[in-house]
């Protein structure tokens, strides 16, 4: 039961125009969520995030939109840039469940190819 | 953020044996947590380190696997015993302070290879 998914696993952008990557969720307590960049072999690092009380979020040239009713949201990378090349994941957590949104659930990750 | 090290940061494991990954933060942490990914796999959370008892493991992990230490504030460790190709991972120590609200924080991780 894959309750956070990114269905596309790859994507390229030209240098300078907008990424947009998608996540959808299926569980409704998620009530918080991140997106972050990963190299192979590295840790995760964290980029932006969003509470379900909000609808966006943003931070420079990322920017999180979070349509609850859908239970989908995106990020928005503007402009694109090469060094902006990397695997990105989405992730969800939720207050409940004793780890006060220390569990995070991940998505499959995107792989961004941004082209000079 | 935390600046959090982690050591090894990567290994080539002989079948059978077993190998403690350490976490060090530099500043005192709320919580800390244990992520493994596979080759080829998403993140997933493996427990919850808890400072001074015993860790929180999710579904599917146990303690006589990964047993997980957590001294004080700012370290803990976790060991994979008794080694498979299938424990072939990146094990990742992460953290929430009470600066970083719900926001998780990821060590470098430990690239574990099992031959």
């Amino acid at each position: 039961d894959q309750q956070v998914k990114q269905n596309s696993p790859s994507l390229s952008v030209q240098e300078g125009r907008i990424s947009i990557l998608n996540c959808d969720y299926t569980n409704s307590m998620f009530d918080y969520f991140l997106w972050y960049k990963k190299y192979p072999a590295e840790g995760p690092t964290f980029l932006i995030s969003i509470s379900s009380i909000k609808d966006k979020n943003e931070d420079g040239r990322f920017t999180v939109f979070l349509n609850k009713s859908a239970k989908h949201l995106s990020l928005h990378i503007v402009p694109s840039q090469p060094g902006d090349s990397a695997v990105y994941f989405c992730a969800a957590s939720a207050r409940a469940g004793g780890t006060s949104y220390g569990k995070l659930t991940f998505g499959q990750g995107t792989i961004l190819t941004v082209h000079p | 953020s935390a600046v959090i090290s982690q050591k090894p940061s990567r290994d080539i494991c002989q079948r059978g044996t077993s190998l403690t990954i350490q976490c060090q933060v530099d500043s005192q942490v709320t919580m800390m947590f244990w992520y493994r990914q596979q080759p080829g796999q998403s993140l997933t959370l493996i427990a919850t380190a808890n400072q001074g008892s015993e860790a929180t493991y999710e579904s599917g992990f146990v303690i006589d696997k990964f047993p997980i230490s957590r001294p004080n504030l700012t370290f803990s460790t976790l060991t994979v015993s008794n080694m498979s190709p299938e424990d072939s991972s990146i094990y990742l120590c992460s953290l929430k302070t009470s600066l970083s609200g719900n926001t998780i924080y990821f060590g470098e991780g430990s690239w574990l290879t099992v031959v």
